[in-house]
């Protein structure tokens, strides 16, 4: 199947700082990644849609001006968290689909975010 | 989100045994399914995936049975090993061509 990258695997931030995440589509092109967020012992919850070339979809009750999304480029989608606080520590995955069958998800190994 | 973070349902079986995870979906109009199993500190990985326009599809050691009906998804593993461990979740595709996934099922296999 498709190879999904994501980077950094782990990440500790101070408070009040801002975190970029990568999520790269290593062997096909995507032109719609998701992002996903993921609280211990707790289900994917859809942030975001990313769109190459395009603005993000958010989803209801997601911050735009706090998740900043770019997809710049038909296999890079970085999501930025800006001015970091402990309420955003979780678990990012990143997603994207491939072009070949249009409905199968392949996900990256997901971002580890903890914030002091 | 549309998820609402649940705690989740945990489901213990002795090796070699059948597993059945079931799962409910929310949205009639979604048109694919996909089961994923996730293990700590990793992202989801594909099992196995149907249509809405079919009711049953067989893979290597896993089965997905759906029934529109009732709006319900099982997931059956044969023979359970311990490496088949880990957090399962259904997923649907809705209209809107979003992927949203179920609260999840946490696999034991006890050896």
């Amino acid at each position: 199947g498709a190879v999904v990258s994501q980077h950094p695997s782990r990440v500790i931030c101070k408070s009040g700082t801002s975190v970029k995440i990568e999520c790269r589509s290593l062997d096909f092109q995507a032109t719609t990644m998701f992002w996903y967020r993921q609280f211990p012992k707790q289900s994917l919850m859809l942030m975001a849609t990313s769109n190459e070339g395009s603005k993000a979809t958010y989803e209801q009750g997601v911050e735009k001006d706090k998740f900043l999304i770019n997809h710049a480029s038909l296999t890079l989608s970085t999501l930025t968290v800006t001015s970091a606080h402990p309420e955003d520590s979780s678990f990012y995955i990143c997603s994207a689909r491939e072009p070949w069958a249009n409905e199968k998800l392949f996900f990256g190994s997901g971002t580890q975010l903890s914030v002091l | 989100g549309e998820n609402v973070g649940l705690h989740l349902p945990t489901l213990s079986v002795q090796e070699g045994d059948n597993s059945i995870i079931n799962c409910a979906y929310s949205n009639s109009a979604s048109d694919y399914f996909i089961w994923y199993k996730q293990e700590s500190g990793k992202g989801p990985q594909f099992i196995i995936d149907i249509r809405s326009n079919m009711d049953k599809r067989q893979g290597q050691r896993v089965t997905v049975l759906l029934n529109k009906t009732v709006k319900h998804l099982s997931l059956q593993i044969a023979a359970t090993q311990p490496g088949d461990s880990a957090v399962y979740f259904c997923a649907e595709k809705t209209s809107y061509d979003k992927v949203i996934f179920g609260p999840g099922t946490s696999l034991s296999v006890i050896p």
